[in-house]
């Protein structure tokens, strides 16, 4: 089965400064999909960033990337220029992906919660 | 940006008690789940649904639980007879296809306490 582990519980950052959120996965799969999930105090799971694992090159979206390490099975989370609206948990999660199966499950992580401190 | 809608915000049920948690997808949605977090914990899968049946479901969805599309708009989880394990945060979620790199809508959760 497919783990996801997320070995911050916590971390803070000053505004304007960047922080890196850690993520690690366990899969036998090939082809697989990668997530970044934000769920600020109002509770909604807001889709952060996504990476395909068939692209060697890193997403990016505006002050957010990542850093997916395919072989070493890390996929972190950089946020650059932090913004008090940047305040909330973060979740890291993994999407299987088989050809005759749609529609497969994310797994999540267990979370990391961050603090931007102004 | 269209948003999935869910409702109550706060469910408060007595232990043996069934519960109706409602759900409103997103209109031209096909494809719907139901997670769940209990405090403190990862947010996990229990079911998702298509054109009115199961996709697939967790080892948590046992028997207890059930989803319904009634009339086409709403989806339903029942919970038959709840236990104090199941209080959770209950999130519903809904896609447009079942393409496995498309970004889920989530709602922002039903809060079950059982007591």
């Amino acid at each position: 089965a497919q783990t996801v582990t997320q070995s911050q519980p916590e971390m803070s950052v000053q505004e304007a400064e960047t922080v890196t959120l850690s993520c690690t996965y366990d899969t036998s799969e090939s082809d697989y999909y990668l997530f970044w999930y934000k769920q600020p105090p109002s509770r909604q799971m807001i889709l952060v960033i996504r990476q395909e694992a068939y692209k060697q090159q890193n997403a990016t979206e505006n002050r957010f990337s990542v850093n997916f390490q395919k072989a070493a099975k890390s996929f972190s989370l950089k946020i650059s220029d932090s913004q008090l609206g940047d305040a909330a948990m973060y979740f890291c999660a993994y999407r299987r992906d088989y050809v005759d199966s749609g529609n497969t499950p994310l797994v999540f992580g267990k979370g990391t919660r961050l603090s931007v401190i102004a | 940006e269209p948003e999935v809608t869910q409702t109550p915000s706060h469910q408060v049920t007595q232990m043996g008690q069934e519960v109706i948690l409602r759900c409103v997808p997103i209109s031209n949605h096909l494809y719907f789940y139901w997670y769940r977090q209990i405090l403190g914990q990862k947010v996990e899968f229990l079911v998702s649904f298509y054109n009115n049946e199961i996709s697939e479901k967790s080892e948590i969805f046992d028997d207890q639980f059930s989803v319904e599309r009634p009339d086409g708009s709403n989806f339903t989880l029942k919970i038959r007879s709840t236990k104090l394990e199941d209080s959770a945060m209950y999130f519903c979620a809904s896609t447009k296809s079942g393409q496995n790199n498309e970004k889920l809508f989530f709602g922002s959760g039903t809060q079950l306490s059982v007591l």
